[in-house]
């Protein structure tokens, strides 16, 4: 089974600054994938970034970026420049792969990020 | 394109009431997952379907829960009879199982608040 651990219920930043939202993931498959969610205060779910276990370079989407470290089992989002809007509870994903064998997606506990002036 | 829709968005019932919540996937995507989020159990996913076909109902608390998908565009979750602590928000997400990154794309979600 897969877990995912997320050590941060609560991170504060300035506006403008970069910051880093921890995620370490435990499985013993081969092949998996790892999503970072953001669910602002109106309660949506939305999408922001993902990264497969075996690709070799971080995944980047705009000022988004995900440090995944594979020895380490972790999995961590990088938000640079931030802005208010980037306050929100953060969640980090994982799902075996590949596609087809079992996409059910395991969760962590989130971590709510404040940015501040 | 349109994304994932969820009606209602918001409902209040009382225990023993019958609720149905439902649910209109991303055009194309052939899965359907149905999961709750409270803040004692964080999200939880509750059931997924595969082209119309449930494949894992694992995560459904108990027999008062029931889902249905009749066809690619349209699934229901139904609660009956409802109890205070099915409240929670119910969130239907949609992915194309067959691309590896398989990303699920989640709806605005059901708050229900069962009194």
């Amino acid at each position: 089974a897969q877990k995912i651990t997320q050590t941060q219920p609560g991170m504060f930043v300035q506006e403008k600054e970069a910051v880093t939202l921890d995620c370490t993931y435990d499985t013993s498959d081969q092949s998996y994938g790892l999503f970072w969610y953001k669910q602002p205060s109106s309660g949506e779910m939305i999408f922001l970034i993902y990264q497969g276990s075996y690709d070799e370079q971080n995944a980047t989407e705009g000022r988004y970026s995900l440090n995944f470290q594979k020895a380490r089992k972790s999995a961590n989002l990088v938000i640079s420049a931030s802005q208010l809007g980037d306050s929100a509870m953060y969640f980090c994903a994982t799902f075996r792969g590949p596609s087809g064998t079992a996409s059910k997606l395991t969760f962590g506990t989130g971590t709510r990020l404040q940015v501040t002036l | 394109d349109a994304g994932v829709i969820q009606s209602p968005r918001h409902e209040v019932t009382e225990m023993g009431q019958e609720v149905t919540l439902r649910c209109k996937p991303i055009s194309g995507h052939n899965s359907l997952f149905w999961y709750r989020q409270t803040m004692m159990r964080g999200l939880e996913l509750l059931i997924y379907f595969n082209n119309n076909v449930p494949i894992d109902d694992s995560g459904m608390p108990e027999d008062r829960f029931s889902a249905k998908m009749p066809n690619a565009s349209f699934s229901t979750l139904k609660i009956q009879p409802s109890e205070p602590r099915d409240s929670a928000v119910y969130f239907c997400a949609s992915s194309f199982e067959g691309a590896f990154t398989d990303t699920q794309y989640f709806g605005p979600g059901t708050r229900l608040t069962v009194l």
